[in-house]
């Protein structure tokens, strides 16, 4: 089974619906993040959260909202959808060595907003 | 903002030649690492150099690190058809750790 999983994996949506995205992990990190992917660009920072009661926000937070439910879960909330949110969302872990952080991805989830 | 920029954005070649992709930086850094993404897929960690390191090796792949020019490269050598992917250089800020991404080099190894 997968380490780091998306749910779901394709969304095609309306301008102004309230969308969540989910991410679970079996892990063990304590480090979550979520990022989006836009054609053409790297990565972009939405949220990412240390632990369970540590919430932080990213380069592009506006527009988003996350809860961090458990160790194993981060769920990512678009309040009202729009088209410019069009792009392929990841998750990501990393344990709670601060020098390398190297992590680790699920497999994205394809969010349309029409 | 993006702190990496790799190059070059696309590279093409024949299979079992060697590919050398390029990722520049803006500021000081605790190491930098590659990751590779298959299409539409979720990214994997290849190789991580930290900032005392000049060099890197893990199977294939070289990486190399020159801290006076904020640029790294990544050699992958004798390719082959399951190397074609989008390769990605993050660096991790000694300001936050947070890690920056370049936009990546997309790598298509023809048979």
């Amino acid at each position: 089974d997968a380490d780091v999983t998306q749910t779901p994996r394709n969304r095609i949506t309306k301008t102004g619906k309230r969308i969540m995205l989910e991410c679970s992990q079996t892990k063990g990190h304590d480090r979550m993040y979520w990022y989006r992917q836009d054609p053409g660009l790297g990565l972009r920072l939405i949220y990412y959260s240390f632990d369970v009661k540590d919430i932080n926000k990213g380069e592009i937070s506006d527009g988003y909202s996350v809860s961090r439910q458990a160790q194993a879960k981060f769920s990512l909330s678009l309040e009202s959808a729009i088209p410019n949110q069009t792009a392929l969302y990841f998750c990501a872990t990393s344990d709670t060595d601060r020098i390398t952080d190297t992590q680790y991805f699920g497999p994205g989830t394809r969010l349309t907003v029409l | 903002s993006q702190q990496g920029e790799e190059d070059p954005q696309a590279l093409s070649i024949q299979e079992g030649e060697n590919a050398t992709m390029n990722c520049s930086y803006k500021t000081s850094i605790n190491n930098l690492q590659w990751y590779r993404q298959n299409s539409g897929r979720g990214l994997v960690h290849l190789i991580l150099i930290r900032s005392n390191e000049r060099e890197k090796h893990s199977g294939r792949l070289r990486v190399t690190l020159d801290t006076s020019k904020k640029s790294s490269s990544l050699l992958i050598t004798a390719s082959r058809a399951a190397d074609t992917a989008s390769y990605f250089c993050a660096t991790a800020p000694y300001s936050n750790y947070q890690l920056i991404w370049g936009a990546g080099t997309k790598l298509i190894i023809k048979p």
